[in-house]
């Protein structure tokens, strides 16, 4: 069953950010927000996670709503090599990927 | 550390044949994944290891389908007979012990059976 909402495709211009929403709204209070990423051909590839605060690394940052029923992924400054699919994921803490639900994730397609 | 190993990297074969996939994980992770990718089911999980042990493989779509760990290095997920309905991309990944650790995935093995 899928636990998160997602929009099949997006674009963006090179160079500015990239916002993809998300929505969880049944998630539980241990569960945790993934997000992971799919280039063409190539395995997915883990981007960042976070429980209910705010979370930055080199790569992206993740905004959680105050009620978590949303969070939204941010690449700050996207490049070419940016378009793929983006998968968010909910998974409880502590636990192992498991049955984790990859969805049908957002085709994010970067323009020059 | 070179990543997650699958090998081969397309497989071709003919209905009713075994199929073999391997997988090395990073060493140091205990967890094990086996996926399988379409683009009618998406990405699906079919099985995972904990320590060599299979710990939920409710997700191997039939008997034909086995998998295996025989230390922690090596892996395989076995095919017999397969059928042109299992041609798929199929994914390994491994993470280390529980906790709020990402999963790091192989190249895939693109399996086609005609």
């Amino acid at each position: 069953d899928a636990k998160t909402t997602q929009p099949p495709s997006m674009d963006c211009a090179e160079g500015r950010a990239a916002n993809l929403p998300c929505n969880h709204s049944t998630i539980s209070g241990n569960e945790y927000v993934y997000w992971y990423r799919q280039i063409h051909s190539q395995g997915p590839q883990y981007i960042i996670h976070g429980l209910k605060n705010n979370e930055t690394n080199e790569m992206a940052s993740l905004i959680i709503t105050e009620d978590r029923k949303s969070s939204t992924l941010i690449l700050p400054h996207a490049t070419l090599r940016d378009t793929a699919v983006y998968y968010c994921i909910v998974k409880i803490g502590g636990s192992t990927l498991g049955r984790l639900y990859f969805g049908r994730g957002t085709q994010l397609t970067v323009w020059p | 550390d070179a990543g997650v190993i699958q090998s081969p990297r397309h497989e071709v074969t003919e209905m009713g044949q075994e199929v073999t996939l391997r997988c090395k994980p990073i060493s140091g992770h205990d967890y094990l994944f086996w996926y399988r990718q379409t683009m009618m089911r998406g990405l699906e999980l079919l099985i995972y290891f904990n320590n060599n042990v299979p710990i939920d493989d409710s997700g191997m779509p039939e008997d034909r389908f086995s998998a295996k760990m025989p230390n922690a290095s090596f892996s395989t997920l076995k095919i017999q007979p397969s059928e042109p309905r299992d041609s798929a991309v199929y994914f390994c990944a491994s993470s280390l012990a529980p906790g709020n650790t990402e999963a790091f995935f192989g190249q895939g093995t693109r399996l086609t059976v005609v």
